[in-house]
């Protein structure tokens, strides 16, 4: 079973809409987990932390949950600039390595 | 700030020449780097990480080797280059407050 696993989709969605991205991981010894946003061609860069609580930042919430060792990502009001491919990231609570999904695409539509 | 360089952002060569690839940080010390490697519709795959000077940890067998002359120099190499090493490399540092990972721009390899 691999370390993280993501729907690759791609979902594609009009303006507007809302998307659920979802997402597993293996170890549950995991400590540390993210959200990374990486456009076409470009680096993966950070979107957001996830903690235990859930947590929002603007129209982004990320939810964890511990006992079925299960992360979301919610977009709500979908632009066009959303469009990218989201990257669910875990850390376990030894080693330096983090474990990266293979993302999930997005294209958001006129 | 913490900033990763990576030079250059493209790079052909042909199967059997040697690849040089240097990262280097700026805004933070003893930094733990990482070397990754992203093919063409696949995830991130981790090849190296180091915690230190001269400190290499391979995470998978290949062709490449890397070293850390330098607190803040990380450099991936190649004696003899595949068709399959084709891909997109993103050199990586580990912020230690909050373990969130941070990339420079990426070298995009093409194996001929």
């Amino acid at each position: 079973r691999k370390e993280v696993e993501q729907d690759p989709g791609p979902f594609n969605v009009p303006e507007g809409a809302t998307v659920a991205f979802n997402c597993t991981y293996s170890n549950s010894a995991s400590q540390s987990f993210f959200w990374y946003r990486q456009d076409c061609r470009k680096e993966p860069k950070l979107l957001m932390s996830v903690y235990s609580s859930g947590n929002e930042d603007g129209r982004f919430t990320a939810q964890l949950n511990r006992a079925s060792q299960y992360i979301s990502l919610l977009i709500r009001d979908s632009k066009l600039s959303d469009s990218a491919t989201y990257l669910c990231v875990v850390k376990g609570s030894s080693g330096y390595a983090l474990n990266f999904g293979k993302g999930t695409s997005l294209l958001v539509t006129p | 700030s913490q900033t990763i360089h990576q030079w250059p952002a493209t790079l052909v060569q042909p199967v059997g020449s040697p690849l040089s690839l240097e990262c280097t940080v700026e805004g933070t010390s003893n930094p733990n780097l990482y070397w990754y490697r992203q093919a063409a519709g696949r995830g991130l795959q981790l090849l190296f990480y180091s915690v230190g000077i001269g400190q290499i940890s391979s995470e998978v067998p290949q062709n490449l080797s890397a070293s850390r002359p330098q607190d803040r120099q990380f450099i991936l190499s190649s004696k003899k280059l595949l068709l399959s090493d084709s891909g997109f490399y993103l050199c990586a540092g580990l912020r230690a407050s909050d373990n969130e990972q941070f990339f420079g721009p990426g070298t995009r390899l093409t194996v001929l």
